[in-house]
């Protein structure tokens, strides 16, 4: 089983809908969880740190359970710019590695 | 911007030849890392550096090598490429974030073919 897990998509979504992802991951150790974007050909870039009580940012939501070890990631209001490559990010300790989802592909069409 | 610069940004060489990366930061971060990344995989990890002379494995590192001799250099060398090794390259730092945990930012990443 990989450790982090995400359906790979892709999502295809009209403009102004609500998307979710969701992701899984596999060892119980895991410290920190985050949620990166990644544009086309570019490097993947930092999009919200998930806290354990859950946290907002404008039309982006992070939920984090750890009972489950499930992490979702709600992109309310979807604009055309928000077409990337969603990653899913764990991590052991504080400064451990991270360890990357495949990612999940999302298209917003107008 | 973490301050994140990568050489070269595009490279196509010969298998069997010696081939080396560069990270460079100027912010001051102790922590600094190599991932690949490929089609059908996440990102994964190569080596990392928690600061000068100081380096450790990632999951990936076979085949490759790296030195810290001053803070803002990371170097990433292939010492005797191989097709398996095209890939893109990404540097990064860690540095504390507002949410109270460190937080990794990268560079533009160098794609890599080797031929």
């Amino acid at each position: 089983r990989k450790e982090v897990e995400q359906d790979p998509g892709p999502f295809n979504v009209p403009e102004g809908a609500t998307v979710a992802f969701n992701c899984t991951y596999s060892n119980s150790a895991s410290q920190s969880f985050f949620w990166y974007r990644q544009d086309c050909r570019k490097e993947p870039k930092l999009l919200m740190s998930v806290y354990s009580s859950g946290n907002e940012d404008g039309r982006f939501t992070a939920q984090l359970n750890r009972a489950s070890q499930y992490i979702s990631l709600l992109i309310r209001d979807s604009k055309l710019s928000d077409s990337a490559t969603y990653l899913c990010v764990v991590r052991r300790g504080s400064q451990g590695n991270l360890i990357f989802g495949k990612g999940t592909k999302l298209s917003v069409k107008p | 911007d973490a301050g994140i610069t990568q050489s070269p940004r595009h490279k196509v060489t010969e298998t069997g030849t010696p081939v080396t990366l560069r990270c460079h930061q100027t912010e001051n971060h102790r922590y600094m890392y190599w991932y690949r990344q490929d089609p059908g995989h996440g990102l994964r990890l190569i080596h990392y550096s928690y600061g000068v002379k100081d380096t450790d494995k990632g999951e990936v590192s076979d085949g490759y090598s790296v030195s810290r001799s001053k803070t803002e250099d990371f170097l990433l060398t292939l010492e005797s490429a191989t097709s398996s090794q095209t890939s893109v390259y990404f540097c990064a730092i860690s540095e504390l974030g507002t949410s109270g945990s460190y937080e990794q930012f990268f560079g533009p990443g160098t794609r890599l073919t080797v031929l």
